[in-house]
């Protein structure tokens, strides 16, 4: 049991905007910046959103973060095929003095 | 272009001691970033194993710090994993990958991957 809540699941048809949200608290994401990773299918994670908003060079602008209190959330706008993947959120947790994945979104492209 | 490569056995025995090298290629691991472990078991999500600095400092996740040590050797720019008395529930795939302070920390290059299976 993480100390991130996502949704399991998400899905979604092509250009279609998606939403994947992460809860938290105030000793991980109230006081610390949020990270987002994309794991496509056999594949290592790769980091898509990092300080809460911010995107790594190459990530494309289709994906953006916020964060608001202890939840964050992670959009994908004109959905693609090659967007199924399983999305998992992170950050620093103070109480625990160690970084804490949430445990990750499958989205599915219908 | 900083990669990372992790190597090890991929079956260890109960009871036993996992041991993982990454090694680091295309930079130094003395640069100004923080180097992790992270795996996923089978289906399952990822967790985060620990974390340390070029200099030594180290972080651990408190559900494995009784049995986890991560290491640096800077003279051949890798750093190494022992996780102790593993069992079924440690088989997983294990990947390193570097936390760079230019993404606040955030982890931007990972190893492929090495799956250990813990199994007698």
């Amino acid at each position: 049991q993480s100390v991130l809540t996502q949704p399991p699941s998400a899905s979604g048809t092509p250009g279609q905007r998606v939403t994947i949200s992460c809860s938290g608290s105030s000793s991980n994401i109230g006081n610390n910046n949020v990270f987002w990773y994309q794991q496509l299918p056999g594949t290592a994670p790769k980091l898509l959103i990092y300080k809460n908003i911010q995107r790594p060079s190459g990530v494309p602008d289709r994906f953006s973060g916020s964060k608001s209190g202890t939840s964050a959330s992670l959009a994908i706008s004109g959905l693609r095929s090659e967007d199924e993947a399983d999305y998992y959120c992170a950050t620093w947790d103070d109480s625990l003095r160690g970084r804490v994945f949430g445990g990750g979104t499958k989205l599915t492209v219908l | 272009q900083v990669q990372l490569q992790e190597s090890g056995p991929g079956l260890v025995k109960p009871s036993g001691t996992l041991s993982l090298t990454c090694a680091v290629s295309g930079g130094s691991i003395s640069s100004s970033n923080w180097w992790s472990w992270v795996r996923q078991p089978p289906g399952k999500g990822l967790e985060w194993i620990g974390e340390i600095f070029h200099g030594g400092s180290s972080n651990y996740n408190p559900s494995l710090k009784s049995r986890v040590t991560i290491s640096v050797d800077k003279s051949n720019n890798h750093f190494s994993l022992k996780l102790s008395s593993v069992t079924a529930a440690d088989t997983a795939v294990y990947y390193c990958a570097r936390e760079t302070a230019t993404a606040d920390y955030g982890m931007d290059v990972w190893g492929q991957g090495t799956t250990v299976t813990v199994s007698s």
